[in-house]
């Protein structure tokens, strides 16, 4: 069966220090991968897609990027963390197999001080 | 483009009382849409959807979903709530952009089960 990680699941981190988060998918090959922001008392904001490695996606300019260095990693980084990067991320998969839907991993707590 | 509109960020219902979420749509072709429940500090997990054939769609918890394109609906019903269905809540409807398929997300409904 298909397994979704995230780590770490939280995190503080002051403003202008450097920021990595990291998802793995478990048990398919070739997923879509995809990057959420939840920040508190909003809906989810798709940050960045990934279709295959080293082929990025983004959705909103902003202060973070995304790296796909192999198939089933996806990476979001950041060089200066911003006082409003502060949010609850979610990494999500899919693949043609699965009917569009999406599945998400456990998140990542994030606060910058 | 797609939207999904929910309306009201927060319901209450009794114990034992009916659940409607409210979820509305827009969209160009006819969409495949989605429920989502988020228990606090979770990922979320796919509740139920609708891609096409029947149009009443049945999850899991006990909760169903009806998909009707005269009124752009997709509202999700449990006949009678549970303590552990207090969650947040979201509609999302499946966009092609690309080479990925996206979902595009409602802002969430906040579930609050009275004992």
């Amino acid at each position: 069966s298909q397994t979704i990680h995230q780590w770490p699941a939280t995190l503080v981190q002051p403003v202008g220090s450097p920021l990595s988060l990291e998802c793995t998918v478990e048990g398919t090959s070739n997923p879509n991968l995809y990057w959420y922001r939840q920040a508190a008392g909003r809906g989810l904001q798709l940050l960045f897609y990934s279709v295959g490695i080293g082929q990025i996606s983004s959705e909103v300019p902003q202060n973070l990027s995304a790296s796909r260095p192999q198939d089933r990693q996806f990476i979001l980084s950041s060089k200066k963390l911003l006082l409003s990067d502060s949010g609850f991320y979610l990494c999500a998969w899919n693949t043609v197999d699965s009917r569009y839907e999406q599945y998400f991993g456990p998140g990542t707590r994030l606060t910058v001080t | 483009a797609q939207s999904v509109t929910q309306l009201g960020s927060h319901v209450s219902v009794s114990e034992g009382a009916l659940v409607l979420l409210r979820c509305n749509y827009s969209s160009s072709v006819p969409p495949y849409l989605f429920w989502y429940v988020q228990y606090p500090n979770q990922g979320l997990q796919l509740l139920l959807k609708y891609t096409t054939g029947a149009t009443l769609v049945k999850g899991i918890n006990g909760f169903e979903a009806e998909f009707k394109k005269s009124e752009t609906s997709f509202h999700l019903t449990k006949p009678s709530a549970h303590m552990s269905d207090a969650a947040e809540y979201f509609c999302a409807v499946s966009l092609f952009s690309g080479s990925a398929r996206q979902l595009t997300f409602g802002s969430g409904t906040q579930l609050t089960v009275l004992p």
